[in-house]
């Protein structure tokens, strides 16, 4: 298994380009998350997905789109890239039980930057 | 709302001391879990712990431990004996479950063991 992809790995954007970070899990995960990570902040959240079809906004999800068409694949889109927007960019996936949930596995991140 | 507060932003310590890092939460529900995430200098979020609301028993993992108190709303993490592979940022995080996987993170907190 590969767990979870991310691609870019880097991306540099100027302000007002669009851009969409992908996201790919092979472990059939029903929820699936984006997050983005700044230095004093932690980790926050900016829109999930509990199933194909299914999206939620999150903490933190002006600037941002997502679709989830399949249970594999959770993209997220910057509209009009803003400097506001660099950030690291998790990705993660997980499942539950019962409506317990378990551990998030995480993507390897994008480092994105918007000059 | 929920929240985590990860009073300490960073800790320096000298290799072989043991190092409590803190973790206090808030939520209204009565049913929520707990987490613990290491994210070493190389990025990845490394998953290290789960524990549900009902379950107070500390737990025990070699040199790593966790103490979980309602009454205090509180979920420490201990590394005893610290080496410098510990040396990570460490996340503590908050989920309310019944099928809401949606994960509160604190704002992590710097360990650097020093050898």
């Amino acid at each position: 298994n590969a767990g979870v992809t991310q691609t870019p790995k880097f991306q540099v954007l100027k302000t007002g380009q669009s851009m969409t970070l992908q996201c790919a899990q092979d472990m059939n995960h029903e929820y699936m998350s984006w997050y983005r990570q700044d230095p004093g902040m932690g980790l926050r959240l900016i829109h999930y997905s509990v199933g194909a079809g299914i999206t939620d906004q999150g903490e933190v999800p002006n600037g941002y789109n997502v679709s989830r068409s399949t249970t594999e694949d959770f993209p997220l889109r910057l509209l009009s890239a803003a400097p506001s927007q660099t950030s690291v960019y998790f990705c993660a996936s997980s499942y539950s039980v019962a409506s317990v949930p378990y551990e998030q596995y995480f993507g390897p991140g994008t480092r994105l930057t918007v000059t | 709302a929920q929240k985590v507060t990860q009073a300490q932003t960073e800790i320096s310590v000298v290799e072989k001391e043991d190092v409590t890092l803190d973790c206090v939460y808030e939520t209204r529900d009565t049913t929520y879990y707990l987490f613990w995430y290491k994210q070493p200098p190389s990025g990845e979020l490394v998953f290290l712990i789960r524990r549900n609301s009902f379950d107070e028993q500390n737990e025990i993992s070699g040199r790593y431990s966790w103490n979980f108190q309602k009454s205090t709303s509180s979920f420490n993490f201990t590394i005893t004996a610290s080496q410098v592979v510990d040396s990570a940022v460490y996340f503590c995080a908050l989920s309310e479950g019944g099928g809401s996987e949606k994960l509160v993170f604190g704002k992590g907190m710097k360990l650097t063991v020093n050898p």
